[in-house]
């Protein structure tokens, strides 16, 4: 069975600290696609990354970036220089092998005070 | 474009009533996907509907159905319901079929009491 862990439940950090977020996986297929949300206060979750298992290049979109390592079967999401706007709950997620549902990890709900 | 948009946002009902949830994905999206957000489960898949067939089914009891309409809006109903229902249900729709980006609606938070 697929299963996405994220071990922090809440992190703390003042602006402009840099923050990582973890995510370790486990699937057996060989076929996947991982994801990352974010979800404001408001509620709505917001799509920020996919990554098929692939490929492992990392991605770096402004003060985001993804770490993907199959070996460690992890997908590591690092934000630089944090800002107030960025507390939320992030989740990672895992699409099952028919890529048409997605398993959430517990997410890891991020505090970015001034 | 629009985004997913959900009806009603906010919903109270009671113990045994039943409830019916709406959906409307982005224009051009054929796969709608709903979740239940509780905060002991987190987020759960419900079901997947594509073409107006349910394609995907999550591991809940047959008190939730949905359908899809030939405009791709869809539905969610939760009949008989019970305290535990109390959630945030989202809608997502996607352009592929799951490999691709899911977008969410804002939800519509349930309370049953």
């Amino acid at each position: 069975a697929q299963k996405v862990t994220q071990a922090q439940t809440e992190i703390s950090v003042v602006e402009k600290e840099d923050v990582t977020l973890d995510c370790v996986y486990e699937t057996r297929d060989t076929t996947y696609y991982l994801f990352w949300y974010k979800q404001p206060p408001s509620g709505e979750l917001v799509f920020l990354i996919r990554r098929n298992s692939f490929d492992e290049q990392n991605e770096i979109s402004g003060r985001y970036s993804w770490n993907f390592q199959k070996s460690t079967s992890s997908f590591n999401f690092t934000i630089t220089a944090s800002q107030v706007v960025d507390s939320a709950v992030y989740f990672c997620a895992l699409s099952e092998p028919s890529g048409y549902a997605l398993n959430f990890g517990k997410g890891t709900s991020l505090l970015v005070t001034p | 474009k629009a985004g997913v948009t959900q009806t009603p946002r906010y919903l109270i009902k009671t113990r045994g009533q039943q409830v019916t949830l709406s959906c409307s994905p982005i224009s051009g999206h054929r796969s709608v996907s709903w979740y239940q957000q509780t905060p002991g489960q987190g987020l759960q898949f419900l079901f997947e509907y594509f073409s107006e067939t349910q394609r995907n089914k999550g591991n809940f009891p047959g008190r939730f159905s949905g359908r899809q309409f030939s405009n791709s809006r869809s539905e969610m109903n939760v009949s008989t319901l019970e305290l535990g229902d109390s959630a945030l249900y989202l809608c997502a729709s996607s352009a592929d079929r799951g490999r691709g980006e899911q977008y969410f609606g804002p939800g519509t938070r349930l309370t049953v009491t």
